[in-house]
């Protein structure tokens, strides 16, 4: 099955620095690839995704990479706020039977410390 | 429009007791999805109903789980008997098709600890 790792676990930066999280991915079947955040106190909630034909997104201050040859991705966060301090999951999806199957990595806490 | 809702927020039980763990997902989502989360690792897949069938239901760590979602609405998931290993934050998520990029909507979750 799919394998998921995630770095740093714990990531703490000055408010207006940049923050990066990266993930590698093991099943090169994978084709689109979420990042959640979670809040304390909340579910994660999907807050920009990846598909495997896409090398870039960007949504405002966040921004993801896909390497395919790789099997890596990464979050990009510039300029932190303090509101960004979540833990911020990354996930690989394939498909599994006619279904999409998503597989997590293990998180990264993320502080901005104003 | 409602969000995914669970109950109970947080339990805590003794081992060999039983819990079950109820799940609402957002009206019209026939997928639903069962995970959880031990502390500092991954959120991990337990099963996927799409209504009321089980589609996958491989991430089931044993036969002391089972998970039900009669009339394909609401799900519940039942842990019996709880052990130590059982202790974890468990999720639901629902979405409306199986789309890759389909969004999955999480409830808050349930903090459960068994002692």
């Amino acid at each position: 099955g799919e394998n998921v790792e995630q770095h740093p676990s714990t990531l703490s930066v000055q408010e207006g620095d940049s923050a990066v999280i990266k993930c590698t991915y093991s099943d090169s079947a994978s084709n689109y690839f979420p990042w959640y955040k979670q809040e304390l106190g909340k579910g994660p909630q999907l807050i920009i995704d990846i598909r495997s034909n896409v090398g870039e997104k960007k949504d405002q201050r966040i921004a993801v990479t896909l390497n395919k040859t790789a099997k890596h991705f990464s979050l990009h966060i510039t300029e932190t706020q303090p509101e960004d301090s979540a833990v911020y999951f990354c996930a690989a999806s394939l498909n599994s039977g006619g279904y999409q199957k998503v597989t997590f990595g293990t998180g990264t806490k993320l502080q901005v410390i104003p | 429009e409602a969000g995914v809702t669970q109950f109970p927020s947080h339990s805590v039980i003794e081992k060999g007791q039983t819990v079950t763990l109820r799940c609402d997902p957002i009206s019209g989502h026939d997928n639903l999805y069962w995970y959880r989360r031990v502390m500092g690792k991954e959120i991990k897949f337990l099963l996927h109903f799409v209504k009321e069938s089980k589609q996958d239901e491989s991430g089931m760590p044993n036969n002391r789980f089972l998970a039900e979602r009669t009339g394909g609405t609401y799900s519940t998931l039942k842990v019996q008997p709880a052990e130590l290993e059982d202790s974890g934050v468990y999720f639901c998520a629902s979405s409306q098709d199986i789309r890759p990029d389909n969004e999955q909507f999480f409830g808050p979750g349930t903090r459960l600890t068994v002692l």
